[in-house]
């Protein structure tokens, strides 16, 4: 059973503009939230994170909102640079400083149109 | 400071076989975890070691196991292959415990036949 889902595989988007990725759980133990970048034939990169005491959190270009009553975080990057064509993974964990066992969603491949 | 080097990149193994993956984190991290990635699951906890010893075990079939060495280098074995178990497996490590610090290797493909 997938307790993080990412339910767009695929998001282009043209260069300049916002993209957004959307990421949902099912598991209300959840209380710390990361995104992470994966560029093909590369191990995934840490991008941002999110306590759950947070509804927002802001890094250059890159911002992630939580919306826990909902359920649901995004990244938003603005303006969206061809470099940022990836696959964006969703993870959570049920504890910031707990087990690296994190609950990964599917992944959204993020393309950017110069 | 050299990342996180997985061997061997690629491996083709038939079913029934067993194999092993090898894993050196980054020189200092002392935790290591393994992740299997497949396309419709996406990345799945299999286990983490710390200090040689396993501290978390995700939800695989006996036939996954792991072990880390003194120097913190790890290794997983997958014995008695199944079709299903052709994945990307992913090596992660750190310094402490959390998310935000793994650090990712570029995985080894496994295909079985």
């Amino acid at each position: 059973d997938q307790q993080v889902k990412q339910n767009s595989p695929s998001l282009s988007v043209q260069e300049g503009r916002i993209s957004i990725l959307n990421c949902d759980y099912t598991n209300s133990m959840f209380d710390y939230f990361l995104w992470y970048k994966k560029y093909p034939a590369e191990g995934p990169t840490f991008l941002i994170s999110i306590s759950s005491i947070k509804d927002k959190n802001e890094d250059g270009r890159f911002t992630v909102f939580l919306n826990k009553s909902a359920k649901h975080l995004s990244l938003h990057i603005v303006p969206s640079q061809p470099g940022d064509s990836a696959v964006y993974f969703c993870a959570a964990s049920g504890s910031r400083a707990g087990a690296n066992n994190l609950f990964f969603g599917t992944g959204t491949r993020l393309t950017v149109i110069p | 400071k050299a990342g996180v080097t997985q061997t061997p990149r690629y491996l083709i193994k038939t079913r029934g076989q067993q194999v092993t993956l090898s894993c050196s984190p980054i020189s200092g991290h002392r935790s290591v975890s393994w992740y299997q990635q497949t396309p419709g699951q996406g990345l799945q906890f299999l286990f983490e070691y710390f200090s040689e010893t396993q501290r978390n075990k995700g939800n695989f079939p006996g036939r996954f196991s792991g072990r880390q060495f003194s120097n913190s280098r790890s290794e997983m074995n997958v014995s008695t292959l199944e079709l299903g178990d052709s994945a990307l497996y992913l090596c992660a490590s750190s310094l402490a415990r959390g998310g935000e610090k793994l650090f990712f290797g570029s995985g080894t493909q496994l295909s079985v036949l």
